[in-house]
């Protein structure tokens, strides 16, 4: 069956501009996550969402940062007044509930210059 | 969060199995012990995880200590499509949230 989707897979950006990032997770998952990996490094979580509700949001990095899951099935990520240091990939998750297995998509690589 | 140690690379045979190490000695009694890997360029596939007995699946085998301050994932037979980054992650299952905390894994190369 289809997996995880994430568009685009590669943007790229100008510094102050704001960017949106798709994620479209498996059929009938109810739980969607969203990370960050950094070159070198293993992925950061971001954001939980169960259902519509961002049940967990401790890891958005600042205000710029913000997450939307409106009709409980594709979330988009929002980056206001992009920055250099955003530039990574950023991968979505999904899973059946909160207490199963994760499911990745390929991950969207941004690029600020 | 309990932390994990993993060695930061490692080598295999092709045909050969591979025992990857993974130290957790802060776990606590809610802890589940995954394993996820990463290919070039792909989003993290799961692997396996257990609680505090052995586990076996069609990919790899998991063996976690007595006192469950380690654990080790076995692959039976490499392939080169093994290579990849294995991360060893500690998550506590009925918390609020599942979120997964990374570190940077073990890099493990298959030679031919």
């Amino acid at each position: 069956g289809a997996g995880v989707s994430q568009t685009p897979s590669n943007k790229v950006t100008e510094k102050g501009k704001y960017v949106e990032l798709r994620c479209d997770p498996i059929s009938g998952h109810t739980a969607l996550y969203w990370y960050r990996q950094s070159l070198g490094q293993g992925p950061e979580f971001l954001i939980y969402f169960q259902g519509t509700g961002a049940a967990d949001d401790s890891g958005l990095p600042n205000d710029r940062f913000f997450a939307v899951r409106p009709e409980g099935s594709v979330s988009t990520l929002k980056i206001q007044r992009t920055e250099r240091g955003d530039s990574a990939v950023y991968l979505c998750a999904s899973s059946l509930g909160r207490r199963s297995v994760q499911f990745f998509g390929p991950g969207t690589r941004l690029t600020v210059l | 969060d309990a932390k994990t140690t993993q060695p930061n690379s490692m080598e295999s045979n092709e045909e050969e199995p591979v025992h990857l190490p993974c130290n957790h000695s802060t776990i606590s009694g809610t802890d589940y012990i995954h394993w996820y890997r990463q290919l070039p360029s792909q989003g993290p596939e799961y692997v396996i995880h257990g609680l505090t007995s052995n586990v076996n699946n069609r990919m790899a085998s998991l063996a976690i200590a007595e006192d469950r301050k380690s654990s080790t994932l076995i692959l039976h037979r490499a392939t080169l499509r093994d290579a990849a980054v294995y991360y060893c992650i500690l998550t506590v299952y009925g918390g609020a949230t599942n979120k997964l905390i990374f570190g940077t894994g073990t890099l493990l190369a298959v030679q031919p």
